[in-house]
């Protein structure tokens, strides 16, 4: 069975660009999360999907958005970027029924 | 203060040492994770835990909930074993949200 898949893998963008990254789970997993990784702050929770629901948001300002298509394939939307939004962005699939997640490779974004 | 704490943040051992690494949080929880992470980023989950004890290898997961702490343990470890060692939780009242620690660096020596 494939694992989680994210692209990019890569990215690097200016400050005041948008960015779009996506997150294809595994298949018949229905619930995608996305987390933000940075040196200072950690891992932290952005938002999690659930069968194109959002069901919970993480502390970030709005400029960061997401959605969930009908088979479950996540994007994640940051606009306006600045340059503290450099990071790797990790998303992670669940079958819905479990707490278990698998994680993907993460897209490591970079803003100059 | 952090709602998970790991501890210690660094740790270099020598390959086949027996090593510890803790995590204690604050919140009520439905779930703790420890997960594993290597340079460039992938992370694997090692562990999910509501109560008691897991072993899967030389990996050992234990968490006490009236204490609210944790330890996963690597027994005979190996250099292959170094990576950025996670210890997530699942509050009781975030639903789906994980909430993270530090992490633990782990370098093991040849």
């Amino acid at each position: 069975k494939a694992g989680v898949t994210q692209t990019p893998r890569y990215l690097i963008k200016t400050r005041g660009q948008q960015v779009t990254l996506s997150c294809s789970p595994i298949s018949g997993h229905r619930s995608v999360s996305w987390y933000q990784q940075t040196p200072g702050q950690g891992l932290q929770f952005l938002f999690e999907y659930f069968s194109e629901t959002q069901r919970n948001k993480g502390n970030f300002p709005g400029r960061f958005s997401g959605r969930q298509f009908s088979n479950s394939r996540s994007e994640m939307n940051v606009s306006t970027l600045e340059l503290g939004d450099s990071a790797l962005y990790l998303c992670a699939s669940r079958r819905g029924s479990t707490l278990e997640q698998y994680f993907g490779p993460g897209t490591r974004l970079t803003v100059t | 203060k952090n709602e998970v704490e790991q501890s210690p943040q660094n740790l270099t051992a020598q390959e086949g040492e027996f090593i510890t690494i803790n995590c204690s949080y604050s919140v009520g929880i439905s779930a703790l994770h420890w997960l594993q992470q290597h340079p460039g980023g992938g992370i694997v989950s090692l562990f999910m835990l509501s109560s008691g004890k897991k072993k899967h290898g030389r990996l050992i997961a234990t968490i006490n909930i009236q204490e609210k702490h944790s330890s996963l343990h690597i027994t005979a470890s190996h250099p292959r074993d170094s990576a950025v060692y996670i210890c997530a939780v699942r509050s009781e009242t975030s639903g789906s949200r994980l909430t993270f620690g530090e992490g633990t660096q782990l370098t093991v020596n040849p």
